[in-house]
């Protein structure tokens, strides 16, 4: 099961911030927060991740309470391009099977 | 640098016929997944690979075998497809925890 949970969707005005959480409560010590979206029935695209401090690229930021229980994905200002399902993953940086389920992530409509 | 390459990208098949899908990765990764999605479903993992030579299980696996020869290919083989088998097959590759994902193969098992 995933160890994250997520809304279903959520809508947003073109050209405001998008703000999705995620609640991740059950977050190990050694693992990061990924962020990934997949648009249409593209293959899913990594975003951005985290371990404890807000981190920020040329897609989004990420922000992560300081119990790390929960985070939230910024796009600051999203177009409608940005409309797509966003999944939250915890994992270790390492490359085993660890945290590799997605659920069903939070489907981000762009209003225009 | 093509990333990770996904063949064939449509098929359909006949209830108890048997493919394999490719999975190709150019990036040197050692890990590599399959994963497929059903309508409104995330991700799920049906196999995957640690390196060269070495398999295991994931969410999913049955009805479904892999194999890793060689570093760059990951085989996904469907022995008798069966209808339940119809999705959207995804390979990844990861490097320290990030996926790289391909574009999908699209299979339609009647």
């Amino acid at each position: 099961d995933a160890k994250t949970t997520q809304p279903t969707s959520m809508d947003c005005a073109e050209g405001r911030a998008a703000n999705l959480p995620c609640n991740h409560s059950t977050i190990s010590g050694n693992e990061y927060v990924y962020w990934y979206r997949q648009i249409h029935s593209q293959g899913p695209q990594y975003i951005i991740h985290g371990l404890k401090n807000n981190e920020t690229n040329e897609m989004a930021s990420l922000i992560i309470t300081e119990d790390r229980k929960s985070s939230t994905l910024i796009l600051p200002h999203a177009t409608l391009r940005d409309t797509a399902v966003y999944y939250c993953i915890v994992r270790p940086r390492g490359g085993g099977a660890d945290g590799l389920t997605f659920g069903k992530g939070t489907h981000l409509i762009i209003q225009p | 640098n093509a990333g990770v390459t996904q063949t064939p990208k449509f098929r359909v098949l006949k209830t108890g016929q048997s493919m394999t899908l490719l999975c190709a990765q150019d990036m040197n990764h050692e890990y590599m997944y399959w994963y497929r999605q059903d309508p409104g479903m995330g991700l799920r993992l049906i196999h995957y690979s640690v390196g060269e030579g070495t398999t295991a299980k994931g969410e999913v696996p049955d009805g479904y075998n892999v194999s890793r020869l060689k570093k760059q290919n990951f085989l996904l083989g469907l022995e008798s497809a069966a209808p339940s088998q119809t999705s959207v097959y995804f390979c990844a590759s990861s490097y320290e925890g990030e996926l790289f994902f391909g574009s999908g193969t699209q299979l339609s098992v009647l």
